[in-house]
């Protein structure tokens, strides 16, 4: 089974300096890799995603992610903080099911991240 | 922009009765998902519709949940009965196809509590 695990339950980042919310996976083949943020009782939105190619993977408001292929991680990275960055971070793996088609993506747990002035 | 619409936003309703949500994908996306996410987890996928035919529903559970996409495109999910256990958010998302690297869109959700 595909997984995925973010270690922090929550990260805490002085507006301006740069955050970093982690990620690791787990996948038999090649992973194809998701973060998302999610509001205060609203739906999640998509921030990025790694299929293939360059490391380094660039998204929505500022945000990136590197793929390290030897560390099975996914890092979601901001150069500089924003108070309006708080908020909830998913990351998540495709599963593809061989069979039938599905494609379900797996969650992590989730990072509370909270930037203070 | 388009938007994956969900409705109602809110639901509370009492241990035993019935209850439905309702997804309306974003025009043109034939895959439509259900996941249910519990407080202070990740959402969890309950069924996954190709156009109109279930294509995973695997963690659904069928003694009282059902879904439907009669037509293959708006989508409704039913509990019942509903049991204190089923207050979640309930997310609707959608895709254009069932592509790997297809980018699944997330509707604002849909807050059940049973009491």
């Amino acid at each position: 089974a595909q997984s995925v695990a973010q270690p922090e339950d929550q990260v805490n980042v002085a507006e301006g300096n740069p955050l970093t919310v982690k990620c690791t996976y787990s996948v038999s083949g090649n992973p194809y890799l998701f973060w998302y943020v999610q509001y205060p009782n609203r739906g999640l939105q998509f921030l990025l995603k790694y299929i293939t190619g360059d490391n380094l993977v660039k998204g929505s408001y500022g945000f990136e992610a590197e793929f390290n292929k030897s560390q099975t991680s996914f890092h979601l990275k901001k150069p500089s903080a924003l108070v309006s960055d708080s908020a909830l971070y998913f990351c998540a793996v495709r599963d593809f099911i061989l069979t039938g088609g599905g494609n379900k993506l797996t969650f992590g747990t989730g990072t509370q991240l909270k930037v203070e002035l | 922009e388009a938007e994956v619409a969900q409705s109602p936003r809110y639901k509370i309703t009492e241990k035993s009765q019935a209850v439905a949500f309702w997804c309306d994908p974003i025009s043109g996306h034939a895959t439509l998902y259900w996941y249910r996410q519990i407080l202070g987890q990740g959402p969890e996928l309950l069924v996954q519709f190709q156009d109109e035919s279930v294509v995973d529903d695997s963690q659904l559970p069928k003694d009282r949940f059902s879904a439907e996409r009669l037509k293959g495109v708006d989508s409704t999910l039913k509990i019942q009965p509903a049991e204190l256990g089923d207050s979640a958010m309930y997310l609707c998302a959608s895709s254009f196809s069932s592509g790997r690297s297809d980018t699944q869109y997330f509707g604002p959700g849909t807050r059940l509590t049973v009491l």
